[in-house]
C-alpha cells in the first residue's frame, strides 16, 4: 500500500547542476501536485497536473519544469539548480471525488539543498 | 486571491490542555475548509473538514467550525497529548479554473510536553 512515493529523499546540489525529482501513485489518481514547502512560508503550489499529458502552472512556478507522460508519475524538474530552491518539496495526487472534499494525498517529501 | 491566515506559532503546551489554533480565510466564493496535520518527517495528511457554513468538522478529538460570519475555521481540542505535536495547516479549496486547488497558511508547530 504505496501511497505516494518520491524519489529521492534527499539531495545535496551544486549551483546549476539539474535534477529530476519523481512522483508516483499507485491509487489511479487524476490529480498530481508539487509543493514547495518553506519556514515560514508554509505550502506554495509550484505546478499541478490535471490528467496523463497536462500540465499547469501555480504559484511559484519559476525555474522549475513538470512532466506527466504516465497517469502515474509527475516529474519536477530543475535546470540550473539556484541556491532559492533549497527547501523541502512535496508531491500530492487526488482522484476527482478527492479534490472535491479536499483530500489531496502527500508523500513524504523530498529535501533539496543547493550550495 | 484567496488566502489563509493562521496564528503565528511556535505553540507549546503541557499534556491535558486546551488547545485553539486560529485560522481567518479570504474568498470570494464559498470555499470548502480543511485541516492538515504534518507529523515530524512526513507528509502532510487531512485532519478535518468542512464544506459549508455552521458545519462542524471533527476527527481524533479535534473540532473545527466553519464560521461564514467571523470568516474563521479556528481548531480545538479539549485535552491534548504529546502525540499530538505536530504542525497544523489550515486550507481553504479554491474552485477557479475548474479544477481544484488547495490555498494553505502558514502552518503553526504545536509542540505537547508530558
Amino acid at each position: 500500500n504505496a501511497g505516494v512515493t518520491q524519489t529521492p529523499k534527499f539531495r545535496v546540489l551544486k549551483t546549476g547542476q539539474s535534477m529530476t525529482l519523481l512522483c508516483a501513485q499507485d491509487m489511479n489518481h487524476e490529480y498530481m501536485y508539487w509543493y514547495r514547502q518553506d519556514p515560514g512560508m508554509g505550502l506554495r503550489l509550484i505546478h499541478y497536473s490535471v490528467g496523463e499529458g497536462t500540465t499547469a502552472k501555480g504559484e511559484v512556478p519559476d525555474g522549475y519544469n513538470v512532466s506527466r507522460l504516465k497517469k502515474q508519475n509527475f516529474l519536477l524538474g530543475l535546470e540550473s539548480a539556484a541556491p532559492s530552491q533549497t527547501s523541502v518539496y512535496f508531491c500530492a495526487s487526488s482522484g476527482l471525488a478527492g479534490v472535491l472534499i479536499g483530500e489531496l494525498f502527500f508523500g513524504e517529501g523530498s529535501r533539496l539543498t543547493v550550495l | 486571491g484567496d488566502s489563509v491566515t493562521q496564528m503565528e506559532g511556535p505553540v507549546t503546551l503541557s499534556e491535558e490542555a486546551f488547545l485553539t489554533i486560529n485560522c481567518t480565510y479570504t474568498a470570494t466564493g464559498y470555499p470548502s475548509l480543511f485541516w492538515y496535520v504534518q507529523y515530524p518527517g512526513e507528509g502532510l495528511q487531512l485532519l478535518l473538514k468542512a464544506t459549508k457554513a455552521d458545519d462542524k468538522g471533527s476527527n481524533k478529538g479535534f473540532e473545527a467550525t466553519y464560521r461564514k460570519e467571523t470568516t474563521s475555521f479556528h481548531l480545538e481540542k479539549g485535552s491534548v497529548q504529546v502525540s499530538d505535536s505536530a504542525v497544523y495547516f489550515c486550507a481553504l479549496s479554491d474552485l477557479k479554473g475548474g479544477s481544484e486547488k488547495l490555498v494553505f497558511g502558514k502552518g503553526t508547530k504545536l509542540t505537547v510536553n508530558p
